[in-house]
């Protein structure tokens, strides 16, 4: 079947560490997108890339750092420099930047400084 | 810059009865609005979209939704709500060439 899969469902991560997020796709979409989900505040966009070896910042890309090398795949670091990393994280993809069919999405990093 | 508007951020209804779920938006041109739903610790699932033409969607779940533009509006209903619709609801809304921009989202509760 095809899908968006987000791994691991739970990550734990000492203050100061880097942690990186997984996101693949089988869909064959081109565009993807990494947003963040605080309790309260819907879905904030922290990058996108609608090519590989492209991407953009979005709304709070700071302390985030991503990178595009296969078509398929999407990573999220997050920083020691994100003061307030603890959140759920959504990847998503599209055919396209935002058109098409809408967005699909995988099914959440939850992500906890400890 | 587009923008979002969920006025509700809970709301609580009896199970059976109907229901109608608020979205604003602003953009300047004709957008492309989306509707999606979130269980708890889950990802979001589409429900329904409207890009042109008959101003009144049908999606999934029995839900649907009408845009009106005078109003800048894109409000979800459902005729008979079920114990299982209980979640978070999202509004979205693009330019066909930008990245969703999502509400805040509206938390259901279903009462017996």
């Amino acid at each position: 079947d095809g899908g968006i899969t987000q791994s691991p469902k739970y990550l734990f991560r000492k203050e100061g560490q880097n942690v990186t997020l997984s996101c693949e796709q089988n869909l064959n979409h081109d565009a993807m997108y990494w947003y963040r989900q605080d309790p309260g505040q819907g879905l904030r966009l922290i990058y996108y890339s609608q090519i590989v070896n492209d991407f953009q910042k979005g709304d709070i890309a700071e302390g985030y750092s991503v990178s595009r090398e296969k078509k398929e795949s999407f990573p999220l670091t997050v920083t020691s420099a994100q003061k307030n990393p603890t959140a759920f994280y959504l990847c998503a993809s599209s055919t396209s930047t935002g058109t098409g069919v809408g967005a699909s999405f995988g099914q959440g990093t939850r992500l906890t400084v400890v | 810059a587009q923008s979002v508007t969920q006025p509700d951020i809970h709301i609580t209804v009896s199970e059976g009865a109907s229901l109608e779920l608020r979205c604003n938006y602003s953009y300047g041109a004709t957008p492309y609005l989306f509707w999606y739903v979130q269980s708890p610790g889950q990802g979001l699932q589409l429900l329904l979209k409207y890009f042109s033409g008959d101003t009144l969607v049908q999606g999934i779940k029995g839900f649907e939704a009408e845009f009106k533009r005078s109003q800048s509006s894109f409000n979800l209903r459902k005729p008979s709500v079920h114990w299982s619709d209980a979640a978070e609801y999202f509004c979205a809304v693009t330019s066909g060439n930008t990245p969703l921009v999502f509400g805040k989202g509206t938390r259901l509760s279903v009462i017996a």
